[in-house]
């Protein structure tokens, strides 16, 4: 079992759609969680950091669901520019920082 | 944040050779790491450049393909040596200003091995 997994994808959605990822992480000590996007042939740029109490920002969400071990990436009102590939990054603690990158999951958003 | 860049952005090499890819940041950082990313892949950490030690390899990556230099808190670069068309890839640098903090990413280096 990966590490980190993620649905590649991709998630074809409409405009103005409401559009959720999840990220389900293997070790249960993992520290800290993030969501990159990704656009093509990019660097991948931060989007925000998921804390326990779970994060805002704007049209984006996202929850930590510990029991569960997934983190999760919800996008509301989707517009053409929310095309991009969604990166989601664990540290897998245990003392050390291995930051951990999923696969990525593959948006795009149509008119 | 930090403002990283890479030098160089892109080359097109022979197989056999070696190339030195440089990273430098606007400010000083704990963690700096080198990742690779082949078409269509997520990213693939190589090694954690540790300033003033030797770097901690991820599994599969070696120091003798893959030196790298962390010489002081702003600076790192990382060798690939001895090329073969299966090294052909983005090579990005990242960093992060503590443990367990967000990470910040380089444009990254395109190389292409012939």
């Amino acid at each position: 079992r990966k590490e980190v997994e993620q649905d590649p994808g991709p998630f074809n959605v409409p405009e103005g759609a409401t559009v959720a990822f999840n990220c389900t992480y293997s070790n249960s000590a993992s520290q800290s969680f993030f969501w990159y996007r990704q656009d093509c042939r990019k660097e991948p740029k931060l989007l925000m950091s998921v804390y326990s109490s779970g994060n805002e920002d704007g049209r984006f969400t996202a929850q930590l669901n510990r029991a569960s071990q997934y983190i999760s990436l919800l996008i509301r009102d989707s517009k053409l520019s929310d095309s991009a590939t969604y990166l989601c990054v664990v540290n897998m603690g245990g003392g050390s920082y291995i930051p951990t990158f999923g696969r990525g999951t593959s948006l795009i958003v149509h008119p | 944040s930090a403002v990283i860049s890479q030098k160089p952005s892109r080359d097109i090499c022979q197989r056999g050779t070696s190339l030195t890819i440089q990273c430098q940041v606007d400010s000083q950082v704990t963690m700096m790491f080198w990742y690779r990313q082949q078409p269509g892949q997520s990213l693939t950490l190589i090694a954690t450049a540790n300033q003033g030690s030797e770097a901690t390899y991820e599994s599969g990556f070696v120091i003798d393909k893959f030196p790298i230099s962390r010489p002081n808190l702003t600076f790192s670069t990382l060798t690939v040596s001895n090329m073969s068309p299966e090294d052909s890839s983005i090579y990005l640098c990242s960093v992060a200003k503590q443990v367990g903090n967000e990470q910040f990413f380089g444009p990254g280096t395109r190389l292409t091995v012939l």
